[in-house]
């Protein structure tokens, strides 16, 4: 069974820094994409970051070049190193399973429970 | 960057066909993905390649893909079915989610 446990959220004042844990089970982080998507409270998705088999990684333009999406095959986890922490910031972040079909068929097939993060002062 | 829109609400009465719209510029040449959230969930695959479901999945759920639009219908919409629904597509190595639309049955 497929399964994705994330931790690391809180609260944390803006200029800060935190690291989201996602473990995994049920397959292997290595070789798989894996991403993050993150929820504002009563807002929609937004994508945030993946990495993809081969270990290259993308960002959207809000985080980019303060979230670091890293993973580690031996614990089979996935991470979000996220650093210069703003208010707009705050939300649930979620961790899931990527999968791809054909050339333009990105999406997640499975999610963790997520974990919430609030910037404030 | 790329957008999709969805009508921010959807109501139906229970037994009826709920349908719910994503628009996308060059949408039909592109996979849609769609996802169920209820309050307080995890986001849940319903739908992937614009038609597709997942095991465990429903058949009352079912989606297409034409032109610029691509549509998720629920067939004899029941309670449980009351949730928000997210379109996904992929552009430019970004994962772009739809708007969102809830859906009230009524």
């Amino acid at each position: 069974e497929v399964q994705l446990v994330e931790s690391g959220g809180g609260l944390i004042q803006p200029g800060g820094s935190l690291k989201l844990s996602c473990a995994a089970s049920g397959f292997s982080v290595n070789g798989n994409y894996m991403g993050w998507v993150r929820q504002a409270p009563g807002k929609g998705l937004e994508w945030v970051s993946v990495i993809y088999g081969g270990g290259t990684t993308y960002y959207a333009d809000s985080v980019k070049g303060r979230f670091t999406i890293s993973r580690d095959n031996s614990k089979n986890t996935l991470y979000l190193q996220m650093t210069s922490l703003r208010a707009e910031d705050t939300a649930v972040y979620y961790c899931a399973r990527g999968q791809q079909t054909g050339y333009s068929g990105y999406y997640f097939d499975y999610w963790g429970q997520g974990t919430l993060v609030t910037v404030s002062s | 960057s790329y957008e999709l829109t969805q009508p921010p609400s959807v109501s139906v009465s229970p037994g009826q066909t709920a349908s719910i719209t994503c628009s996308g510029d060059k949408l039909r040449n592109k996979y849609i993905f769609w996802y169920q959230q209820k309050p307080g969930q995890s986001p849940v695959l319903v739908i992937y390649e614009d038609s597709k479901r997942p095991s465990g999945i429903p058949e009352r759920f079912s989606g297409s893909n034409s032109g610029n639009t691509a549509t998720l219908t629920i067939s004899g919409t029941q309670a449980m079915d009351e949730a928000d629904y997210y379109c996904q597509a992929w552009d430019s190595s970004t994962y772009v989610f739809g708007t969102g639309t809830k859906v009230t049955v009524l």
